[in-house]
């Protein structure tokens, strides 16, 4: 198994509440992508991080934001919440240099009522 | 906009029978294609890309440009070979963003 870990593994919310997602990358990754995986669907992408910076954005409002900390650990962050959220999100990690190979962590389910 | 379609959500083949995944992409320049699995428990994991020309786990997949397609193949499936598979694309260049099918769950019965 790689070592991208999320927390926590699941979170029951009620809409309009804020919630904020946990990632840590593997070991000398340096970019960090998030994908929302709805029921039935393929994983959608959110955003990407680089250097702590925000390095390329999906169909997402802003109410969906994240953060990129120095140790490549990562956060996504949405606020207003809406039932439509519910949704397993996934965090990936990359080399820079090899994007291609993204190692996914295992998800956080998160559950909008 | 790049767009992937994966028609089957299922597919059923029994042990030692050949299986073809359909992955079909919609995109104007030059894709990077890639098959992405998921077994049972098991997170999300990469099967191979279309650059590499590799074969993983006896699976193939050849990149058809004229079709659009990126079919991933295999003559003889095995048991362990169910799980579920993604077809993605990401745009050529820099672009960092890989846009998935919606899968296709495969299984392989004894």
């Amino acid at each position: 198994e790689t070592g991208v870990t999320q927390s926590p593994t699941h979170l029951i919310k009620t809409r309009g509440q804020q919630v904020t997602l946990r990632c840590s990358s593997q070991s000398g990754h340096n970019t960090v992508s998030w994908y929302q995986q709805a029921l039935g669907q393929g994983p959608q992408f959110i955003f990407q991080y680089y250097r702590e910076e925000e390095n390329g954005r999906g169909n997402f409002p802003p109410r969906f934001s994240g953060l990129q900390f120095p140790n490549y650990s990562s956060e996504l962050n949405v606020n207003a919440l809406e039932l439509d959220d519910s949704a397993l999100y996934l965090c990936a990690s990359s080399l820079v240099t090899d994007q291609e190979t993204q190692y996914f962590g295992p998800g956080t389910r998160l559950l909008v009522l | 906009a790049q767009r992937v379609t994966q028609p089957e959500k299922l597919l059923s083949v029994f042990k030692g029978a050949p299986v073809e995944l359909k992955c079909n992409y919609s995109y104007s320049g030059s894709p990077e294609l890639f098959w992405y699995v998921q077994y049972s428990r098991q997170r999300l994991q990469l099967l191979l890309r279309h650059i590499s020309r590799e074969s993983i786990k006896g699976f193939t997949a050849d990149l058809n440009k004229g079709e659009t397609s990126f079919h991933l193949k295999k003559p003889f499936a095995q048991e362990e070979d169910s799980a579920m598979y993604y077809c993605a694309l990401r745009a050529g260049g820099s672009n960092y963003k890989l846009t998935f099918g919606k899968g296709t769950l495969l299984t392989v019965n004894p």
